[in-house]
């Protein structure tokens, strides 16, 4: 199995803040690598797919990077209504075993 | 518009048998791998495992392997989860996912389906 590990598991920012969320693979996964939002109640919502390739209608303040095991969530200028549990997932593994990340909570400072 | 449509919640007694589903609307059903995600409450996503609706080739995720059944009925655009004997611990929320062709990502969901086992 590929284990992912996100960090931090919290985070507190401020309104305007850049704030960077960390993923690492346990092996190598190209890019091969997503990152949701998921806000209280709501089912996850597609951000980055490919590692760094915004999804259709997702603010460009969110970009990400990396590739291999390492990888990286930005978001620029953090809006109110950013404050959620961010997950990464990687879709690589030929047994389409997509495992996810922990969770990263961002909450409000 | 692309949309998947779960059922609804449901509550159950330990020892019963359960299927829940996801119809899918708005593009080629058959075209896409189905995958299904666990969240206990206040917890993280779960990997359980997922299903090509085209020929309903279904994969797992060891720790979910003989404890659900995925299926899929291509004929009215729709797939399955299923347990045969819930415990307390499967009470969580459902959601299915559909895979992306292009990026592998999963790129619509479902709006969940909570399930709730209790004497």
């Amino acid at each position: 199995d590929i284990q992912m590990t996100q960090s931090p598991s919290s985070l507190s920012a401020s309104v305007g803040d850049r704030v960077t969320i960390t993923c690492r693979a346990s092996q190598s996964i190209s890019g091969h690598l997503n990152w949701y939002q998921q806000k209280p109640g709501k089912a996850p919502k597609l951000l980055i797919h490919s590692a760094s390739s915004l999804q259709d209608g997702v603010p460009s303040r969110f970009s990400g990077s990396g590739s291999g095991t390492d990888f990286t969530l930005t978001i620029n200028s953090l809006q109110p209504e950013d404050f959620a549990t961010y997950f990464c997932q990687q879709t690589y593994s030929s047994l389409l075993m997509y495992t996810f990340g922990q969770g990263t909570k961002l909450e409000i400072k | 518009e692309v949309q998947l449509v779960q059922s609804g919640a449901e509550v159950k007694k330990p020892g019963e048998s359960l299927k829940i589903s996801c119809k899918g609307s708005g593009y080629i059903f058959t075209s896409n791998w189905i995958g299904w995600v666990r969240q206990m409450p206040g917890r993280g996503l779960e990997w359980m495992g997922i299903i090509y609706p085209g020929d309903s080739d279904a994969r797992y995720s060891p720790s979910f392997q003989g404890q659900v059944t995925i299926s899929a009925d291509k004929s009215i655009s729709t797939v399955y989860l299923q347990w045969s004997g819930l415990k307390a611990s499967d009470s969580a929320m459902y959601y299915c996912a559909r895979r992306s062709t292009y990026s592998y990502a999963m790129d619509v969901w479902g709006q969940g389906t909570t399930v709730t086992v209790s004497p």
